[in-house]
């Protein structure tokens, strides 16, 4: 079964860190491109990032809102992705989710991909 | 950086009811547009790629069409497991969602 699932949110003061983790199984996690995205309770969906693969260089892109304070990254040996998370701020407070991207040129633009498969996401509050 | 809007922002309708949602971007997409269902305290689940192509396990009556800047997604005969939250999302440039449009039962 194509699973993702994210765990490390929590409780955290203004300007504090986290780091969220996502882990995969069921697919070949190397080979795809990974993006978080965060929902602040009762609003929408907000892109936060991309990496992609060694293929690519690992190359990210970051929303403007956490661009400078937000660092994803990736272990394909523990078919793990990571969202490290400083300066948090209590617009912040959302949860996060973690997406894989359908891979294939006949999908993806030059720059990114429609995510297919989600994890469950994990709830991050920053508060004092 | 792309902006994305949906109209209307709600939408009332009946089991049965046609529905039509419009995602409009603010520059040139081509047709790197995707379409997602969320329902409450569940994540997104893609229904449509490439502003056209049914994901695989989607029902037909889900149909997505438009380029370039206008799109819509259409469900041909409402069901009662439709009534969510769609979102479009454009890929061409990184990535952006637009705002959502609730679907709720007249």
């Amino acid at each position: 079964e194509v699973q993702l699932v994210e765990s490390g949110g929590g409780l955290v003061q203004p300007g504090g860190s986290l780091k969220l983790s996502c882990a995969a199984s069921g697919f070949t996690f190397s080979d795809s491109a990974m993006q978080w995205v965060r929902q602040a309770s009762g609003k929408g969906l907000e892109w936060v990032g991309r990496i992609r693969t060694k293929a690519n260089s690992y190359a990210t892109a970051y929303a403007a809102s956490v661009k400078g304070r937000f660092t994803i990254s990736r272990d394909d040996s523990k078919n793990t992705a990571y969202l490290q998370m400083n300066s948090l701020k209590t617009e912040d407070t959302a949860v996060y989710y973690c997406t894989s991207d359908r891979v294939g040129p006949a999908y993806c633009s030059s720059s990114s991909c429609p995510m297919d498969v989600w994890g469950k996401g994990t709830t991050v509050t920053v508060s004092s | 950086d792309i902006q994305m809007t949906q109209s209307p922002s709600t939408l009332s309708a009946s089991v049965g009811d046609r529905v039509t949602i419009t995602c409009r971007a603010s520059q040139s997409i081509s047709s790197w547009l995707a379409w997602y269902q969320q329902k409450p305290g569940k994540a997104p689940k893609i229904l449509i790629y490439k502003a056209s192509s049914l994901e695989s396990g989607v029902p037909s009556r889900f149909s997505g069409s438009g380029s370039e800047t206008e799109f819509t997604l259409t469900i041909s005969s409402l069901q009662p497991d439709d009534f969510a939250t769609y979102y479009c999302q454009q890929y061409n440039s990184y990535s952006t969602f637009g705002p959502g449009t609730k679907v709720d039962i007249k």
